[in-house]
């Protein structure tokens, strides 16, 4: 089976930096992915690792470590249009679909 | 706009009801992907089409069944409705049959009365 954890609430303020955690486990590994999903908005993607290390993109960063069962999330320059639900998310064993965690709500203030 | 089409946004029906949600796929993703999101439950994956056919199965109850057509759009036919089915429906697709990158559209938001 696999297990995924993550927080359930963070909050931080306009322009600092946050980082959100992710523990898996599972019976297989096809690569994580991170989500950002806005109350009663669909998930919009927001990046892919499959190998260890970390991958940049703007202001959001993604790091993966397999060893580990850990990933996390880091987006700098906080801005409140970032308040929302970050999803952690690993591929079955089969490749076939996304398991997701229950997400992390953000809340960012001035 | 992720470029995957849901019809329709809200859905009010009765118990013991039967509802079919329609999804479109982005142009030129073959996989679709159904998932039920509750609030005490989060995204919990239901079924996987690819180019027409059943490609993996998740937390999907009897009484809910999908299918592709030849034009890679989708239905997700849920009956004998209970309270519990009231959720967010969202339909996600992918250019392949495994799991890369997948791109959801706006959702259905079903409320069983």
């Amino acid at each position: 089976g696999q297990n995924i954890d993550q927080p359930t609430e963070m909050t931080a303020t306009e322009g600092a930096i946050v980082q959100i955690n992710c523990t898996y486990q599972t019976s297989g590994f096809n690569g994580l992915f991170w989500y950002q999903q806005h109350a009663g908005e669909a998930p919009t993607f927001l990046s892919y690792n499959v190998l260890d290390g970390l991958e940049e993109k703007g202001r959001f960063s993604s790091f993966l470590s397999r060893s580990k069962g850990y990933s996390y999330l880091l987006l700098k320059e906080l801005q409140m249009k970032d308040s929302a639900s970050y999803l952690c998310a690993v591929s079955n064993q089969a490749g076939t679909a996304l398991i997701f965690g229950k997400g992390t709500t953000l809340s960012v203030s001035s | 706009d992720s470029g995957v089409t849901q019809t329709p946004k809200h859905l009010i029906t009765a118990t013991g009801q039967r509802v079919t949600l329609r999804c479109s796929p982005r142009s030129g993703d073959l996989s679709v992907y159904w998932y039920q999101q509750s609030l005490d439950q989060g995204l919990q994956f239901l079924i996987q089409y690819y180019n027409g056919e059943e490609r993996a199965k998740g937390n999907i109850l009897e009484r809910f069944s999908a299918q592709q057509f030849p034009d890679l759009h989708s239905e997700l036919n849920l009956s004998s409705l209970e309270l519990g089915d009231s959720a967010l429906y969202f339909c996600a697709s992918s250019v392949a049959g495994r799991a890369k990158t997948q791109y959801f559209g706006p959702g259905t938001r079903l409320l069983v009365l």
